[in-house]
């Protein structure tokens, strides 16, 4: 069955220090690809995403993701970790179904430390 | 804005009470969708439905249904409650375009507690 892993439930990280949350899919026909952010008692929020085109994608408050095919993979990053960015993060993609139904990852929860 | 909202953030039932989910979004969106979501075990699809009066199951239907009588609204109904649907709920859009690289937008959600 198609899906996706996010490694590490838990991420913590330093104010001003480097995030990085790992996604990895399986199928070897690229999926359409999806990053969302959960901050405490609210739904999800997109955070940026990737259809086709450039492989480096540009999301909300700073986050970068880079589509890497020969590794299936489609991290996400930040390059200085900010207090308010403690939250929940789920990756999720899009095998290519006309509905427009997402599998999403279990999600890895983000802790920043001052 | 896209605005999706629910009809509770909190809500506590007993056992073998029908419960009545809500959902309103307003950006005249074709699909819809109810998602449960479990600690450590993400966010799982409970039904979706891409047009009015069309639904469809996803992973985990059994013990719900949905109903979706107009293009703004969804419902997710729990037939009978029971303590193992104790969950948070989320209701999402979007277009549908067909191409799968349509965003979900998501509501607030409601956390289910079943006693």
């Amino acid at each position: 069955a198609q899906s996706v892993t996010q490694l590490g439930s838990h991420v913590s990280v330093s104010e001003g220090a480097l995030v990085l949350l790992r996604c990895n899919y399986s199928s070897s026909v690229p999926p359409y690809l999806f990053w969302y952010v959960q901050y405490p008692n609210q739904g999800l929020q997109l955070l940026l995403k990737y259809t086709t085109g450039a492989t480096l994608v540009k999301g909300i408050n700073g986050f970068e993701a880079e589509f890497k095919k020969s590794e299936t993979s489609f991290h996400l990053t930040k390059p200085s970790a900010h207090m308010s960015d403690a939250a929940e993060y789920f990756c999720a993609v899009n095998y290519g179904g006309s509905q427009g139904n997402l599998i999403f990852g279990k999600g890895t929860k983000l802790s920043v430390k001052p | 804005d896209v605005k999706v909202t629910q009809s509770s953030r909190y809500l506590v039932k007993r056992t073998g009470e029908k419960v009545f989910l809500e959902c309103v979004q307003d950006m005249d969106h074709e699909n819809m969708f109810w998602y449960r979501q479990d600690p450590g075990l993400g966010l799982r699809l409970i039904y979706f439905s891409y047009d009015v009066k069309m639904k469809e199951k996803g992973d985990i239907p059994e013990g719900y249904s949905v109903s979706r009588e107009k293009k703004e609204r969804f419902s997710l109904i729990l037939e009978s409650a029971s303590t193992n649907q104790t969950s948070m709920y989320l209701c999402a859009s979007s277009w549908r375009t067909g191409r799968g690289t349509d965003t979900q937008y998501f509501g607030p959600g409601t956390r289910l507690t079943v006693l």
